[in-house]
């Protein structure tokens, strides 16, 4: 059981928007700790995409945007592209733990 | 350009010591702390902990500690983990990451080691 919730899938048409939860609690999202999304394409290591809430890392299209709010965080992905298939990870730190912590995963499917 | 380049895969038997090395090239080694993260087959992401070059600083996570040990070598420029004890549930992909500058994230990550535990 992670401590930042992630629906396990979504799924969307090319061209599409699609949106992907990440669910944490008062000791990490809501304690004010920033959140990061990496995205992990079939066989590859992780691939920093967005820091701190809504930065996005030179390279990153600005079809990629993050956002923070309360307990939880969120990525959108608009204009789906095929490549764009790959599981995606929220990741925060926890100041009941003293961890660092990522979100279970959400595999995005493009239909 | 910046580079982690871990060692290769490794087979060991339950009860076993396994060390996984992580060389970094194309910033200053030192500067930068670096982190472990797991992940099992067709399972997510697991933070194990960091090192930081410089002091030999550590932190693990509190489910690894007594079992794990993060160490450098900055003459070069190479991070190391070990994890003693190994059981079957430690099979897993072991990557390490440079933590970015200014940020509590990841922005570079090696290929990763796959470690399986069989006997």
């Amino acid at each position: 059981q992670s401590v930042l919730t992630q629906p396990p899938s979504v799924s969307g048409a090319p061209g599409q928007r699609v949106t992907i939860s990440c669910t944490g609690s008062r000791s990490n999202i809501g304690a004010g700790y920033d959140v990061h999304w990496y995205q992990q394409l079939p066989g590859t290591a992780p691939k920093l995409l967005i820091h701190g809430n809504s930065n996005r890392p030179s390279g990153v299209p600005d079809r990629f945007s993050g956002s923070k709010s309360g307990t939880s965080a969120s990525l959108a992905i608009t204009g789906l592209q095929a490549e764009d298939e790959a599981d995606y990870y929220c990741q925060s730190n926890d100041s009941s733990l003293r961890n660092w912590v990522f979100g279970g995963g959400t595999k995005l499917t493009v239909l | 350009q910046v580079q982690l380049v871990q060692s290769g895969a490794e087979v060991k038997k339950p009860g076993a010591s396994v060390k996984v090395s992580c060389k970094a090239s194309g910033y200053p080694f030192s500067d930068y702390y670096v982190h472990w993260v797991r992940q099992a087959p067709g399972q997510g992401l697991e933070w194990m902990g960091w090192i930081h070059p410089n002091s030999g600083g550590t932190k693990y996570a509190q489910k690894f500690q007594g079992r794990v040990t993060m160490t450098r070598d900055t003459s070069i420029s190479t991070a190391y983990m070990e994890v003693s004890g190994l059981r079957s549930d430690d099979t897993a992909v072991y990557y390490c990451a440079r933590q970015k500058s200014g940020t509590f994230s990841l922005d570079y990550w090696g290929q990763g080691t796959l470690v399986t535990v069989s006997s």
